[in-house]
């Protein structure tokens, strides 16, 4: 059983559309949810959240979490080209770690 | 910047041969971690290390052991290839929230992952 669970496995949107990503997790020993985007190779590390109901904003990238429903979305703004990605979320626990298998974004132009 | 290299981005070997990848960190990190990523499967985590000579098994470590001699270098070993290990692996390396047992995966950097194929 998948414990870190994204939704939708891929989307295809235009240039200028808002898009979000769904992560629902499991809640044992939580202590954070991840946000990593993954363009060819290396996933690059966009966001840590702890804390419920608090938004965390890069550029036109924000993300929140529920503790309550046990997940978090990841929201674009505005999206360019280069936002095509894999994006993935992580949960951490005390001793462990487990990643979704990513939201595959692709935007046209 | 944090730079995390590895060793080889293309690797091709035979089945039964031993397989070394190679990490290395220049950020003084604590903690360092081998993924393999696969279609479908996403990132799994095989091997962690949060001290040097300390390590502990990930979701899937069969068939592949650790070794930490060093703190910036935590290499990965397959100890006789097999075909099922096909992948992309992925180091990556992170601070510690703590100190001591204490262990966390804040924040993790990674390497550009080393695409191994056994024939």
């Amino acid at each position: 059983e998948d414990k870190v669970v994204q939704s939708p496995l891929s989307l295809v949107v235009h240039e200028g559309d808002t898009v979000t990503l769904n992560c629902s997790y499991e809640v044992t020993n939580f202590r954070s949810l991840l946000w990593y985007k993954q363009e060819k190779k290396a996933p690059t590390f966009l966001f840590m959240l702890t804390s419920s109901g608090i938004e965390k904003k890069s550029g036109r990238l924000s993300s929140i979490l529920d503790k309550k429903e046990l997940f978090s979305i990841l929201n674009i703004t505005a999206t360019q080209t280069g936002d095509s990605a894999v994006y993935l979320c992580a949960q951490t626990g005390a001793n462990n770690l487990f990643f979704g298998t990513g939201t595959r974004l692709t935007v046209i132009p | 910047d944090v730079k995390v290299t590895q060793s080889s981005r293309y690797l091709v070997k035979r089945t039964g041969e031993k397989v070394f990848l190679e990490c290395v960190q220049d950020m003084d990190h604590e903690n360092m971690f081998w993924y393999r990523q696969d279609p479908g499967l996403g990132l799994r985590l095989i091997y962690f290390s949060y001290d040097v000579k300390m390590k502990e098994k990930g979701d899937i470590p069969e068939g592949y052991s650790v070794s930490r001699e060093k703190k910036e270098r935590f290499s990965l070993i397959l100890e006789s290839a097999s075909t099922n290990q096909t992948s992309m692996y992925l180091c990556a390396s992170s601070w510690p929230e703590g100190t001591g047992w204490v262990r966390s995966y804040n924040e993790q950097f990674f390497g550009p992952g080393t695409r191994l194929t056994v024939l």
